[in-house]
């Protein structure tokens, strides 16, 4: 069954602290794995998206990274604003049996960001 | 939300009452998409439409419907068959589905309740 596993399920930090928040995932055959950030009561905003060939990539503080022999990412926010208080949504396709793609969603890690 | 419009941003529902809530998007964009969100769950794909006067079924498509009758509007009907509506509805748009790189661009949500 394809999966994805997101941890910790919340986290608190201090403002200007660094966090890294972890995606696990079982989906196969891989297409590509997405970060978004969702703010409370909107949609989600993507971050980053990578291919199997990538194994980081960096939008401004957000540095995510790809290891798919082990099936696992992470999602490292640099120097925390209070504006990185969100939901981080970790989202990966896969090609189905027509050829088309699909995505599997992950449930969140909830981040607040605390002066 | 880049340019997707999602309207109303809260709807109430009474019992046996089907629902409509509307998506707008200015991007071009060729595909458009609905999701379900609940609480400690990842995003569930309800339809989906690649191209006008076309749509497929997503996971959770029972006691939906859609219709996508012009490119920039993707409605979603909640019909009383649907038995455990309340949820936060988002709808997204990609320049393309069959590209796996695509990234989905999301509206702000309507959030729906039953009375």
């Amino acid at each position: 069954k394809n999966q994805v596993e997101q941890s910790p399920q919340s986290l608190i930090i201090l403002e200007g602290k660094n966090c890294t928040l972890q995606c696990n995932y079982t989906v196969s055959p891989f297409s590509n794995l997405r970060w978004y950030k969702q703010d409370t009561g909107r949609g989600p905003v993507s971050l980053t998206i990578m291919t199997f060939s990538e194994n980081t990539k960096s939008n401004g503080r957000y540095t995510a990274t790809l290891d798919a022999d082990t099936k696992q990412s992470s999602l490292h926010i640099t120097a925390s604003q209070l504006s990185d208080s969100a939901s981080y949504i970790c989202v990966v396709s896969y090609l189905s049996n027509f050829g088309n793609e699909k995505l599997t969603f992950g449930t969140g890690t909830r981040l607040t960001i605390i002066p | 939300d880049g340019g997707i419009t999602q309207s109303p941003k809260y709807l109430f529902r009474k019992e046996g009452q089907n629902v409509t809530l509307s998506c707008e998007q200015n991007l071009n964009h060729d595909a458009m998409y609905w999701y379900r969100q609940d609480p400690g769950q990842g995003l569930r794909l309800i339809y989906y439409s690649q191209i006008v006067n076309d749509f497929q079924k997503g996971d959770i498509a029972e006691g939906y419907s859609v219709s996508r009758e012009k490119k920039e509007s993707f409605p979603l009907t909640v019909t009383s068959a649907q038995k455990n509506p309340t949820a936060f509805y988002l709808c997204a748009s990609s320049q393309d589905r069959g590209t796996s790189q695509e990234t989905q661009y999301f509206g702000p949500g309507t959030r729906l309740l039953v009375l």
